[in-house]
Order: C-alpha cells, then structure tokens, then sequence
C-alpha cells in the first residue's frame, strides 16, 4: 500500500529557532499533501493544503509567515516552524492520498518540543 | 469544512465486551471516514461509508452510515487489547480535505 515518511519524528530546538519538517510519498507521486498539528489528546487540525508547483492554502487563523509549506516536488512536501516558540510544541503529521485510493495515507508524524 | 461531532470522549471497555463510538452531523455528509490512531502512532485508514444505510463489516468492527447520511457509528464486538487507541470518524469535503471528529479514546481492561 501507499507509504508516506515524515522525517524526523522527534525534534528538540531552541525558542527563536527554525524547524524543518519532510513529508515525502514513497511509492507514488501526490500533487496534494495535507499538514496537521494535534495537541495532546486533542483532534487533528487542518493546518494547510500544499500543493505542488504553487502556493499552499492555509486554513483560518493559521499564520503562514511562520509556517512555511513548500512542495517542490511530487513526492516532497516541507514544512518549517519559524522562529519557534514553546506554544508551537505539538504533533505534526502530514497526510496525502495516492491516486485513486479512498482513505488518506498519514506519516508517523514530527513530535516537536520547543524549549 | 463541516463540523462532526462524536460521543463518547474516552471508551474504558471491559475486555471482551462490546462497545459503540458515535459520530453527528448536523448536516448531510457526502461520506464519513473512519481512522485508528495507537498511542503514539499515526491515523490509520480503516473505511470509507457514502451511501445511505450503508453497513461494513471488518472482523470485529461494524461500521454504519444513518439513512439520513447525518450520523455514523462504529460498533466493536468482544473487545480486545489490540483495539486500543483512539477512533476518528472524518468527512471529506469537495476539496479533499479532512475534517475529523474528536475523536474516542478506547481503552481496555484486561
């Protein structure tokens, strides 16, 4: 089945840092891939949508001046957590949908610790 | 994206019994997803539900849409350790978004 890797699936930074965060569709190729963020026993929310060759769309109250998608390929999607603040620490999980298939396909996910 | 609500919050299911997990719309859902995410884990796809009365069986785990297409419930039958985790029910919109519920935690007692 389809496969989506999220690297890396912890990261400890300094308050005022920049974080990176891959997402990358293993066995096929996804033009759209979504970004979450779920907080401790909380639902997943909708970050953005990011889209390859354009720019992401971002869901309401979403600053997309600190995190910035860039899908630069069809099997890579980034997202970077500017300048980081503890508030920013969660669980980030990129998902993406292979062709035809019904269910979305999620990365392990990026537990990232702001200190 | 449209709003679904489920009930309950935390499932504590004694093993080997049943249980059901319910999800709410207040609106006419095109479909409804069903997810399982471990501790620790990621959301895993379990199914997909778009007609009316639909029903789906997976092993121990029932899933039904409402004639209405306004609610759906996952029913789990004698319970085990492996069906811990949480259990989102999500519908996806028009542009191929998700929009989950809150989700039930499910734990076990053995």
């Amino acid at each position: 089945g389809a496969v989506v890797s999220q690297h890396p699936s912890r990261v400890i930074c300094k308050s005022g840092t920049s974080v990176k965060i891959e997402c990358r569709s293993l066995d096929f190729q996804a033009t759209t891939m979504f970004w979450y963020r779920q907080f401790p026993k909380q639902s997943l929310m909708l970050m953005a949508t990011s889209n390859e060759g354009s720019k992401a769309t971002y869901e309401q109250g979403v600053e997309k001046d600190k995190f910035l998608i860039n899908h630069a390929s069809l099997t890579l999607s980034t997202l970077t957590v500017t300048s980081a603040h503890p508030e920013d620490s969660s669980f980030y999980i990129c998902s993406a949908r292979e062709g035809v298939a019904v269910g979305y396909t999620f990365g392990s996910g990026t537990r990232l610790t702001v200190v | 994206g449209q709003q679904v609500m489920q009930i309950p919050q935390y499932q504590h299911v004694q093993e080997g019994e049943d249980f059901t997990t319910y999800c709410n719309s207040s609106t006419t859902l095109s479909n409804i997803q069903w997810y399982k995410q471990r501790p620790g884990g990621h959301p895993v796809f379990l199914i997909q539900l778009v007609k009316s009365g639909e029903v789906k069986k997976q092993k121990r785990l029932t899933f039904q849409f409402g004639e209405a297409k306004k609610n759906s419930s996952l029913h789990i039958t004698a319970t085990q350790t492996t069906d811990v985790g949480t259990y989102f029910c999500a519908q996806s919109s028009n542009d191929y978004k998700l929009s989950f519920g809150a989700g039930t935690t499910v734990t076990v007692r053995a």
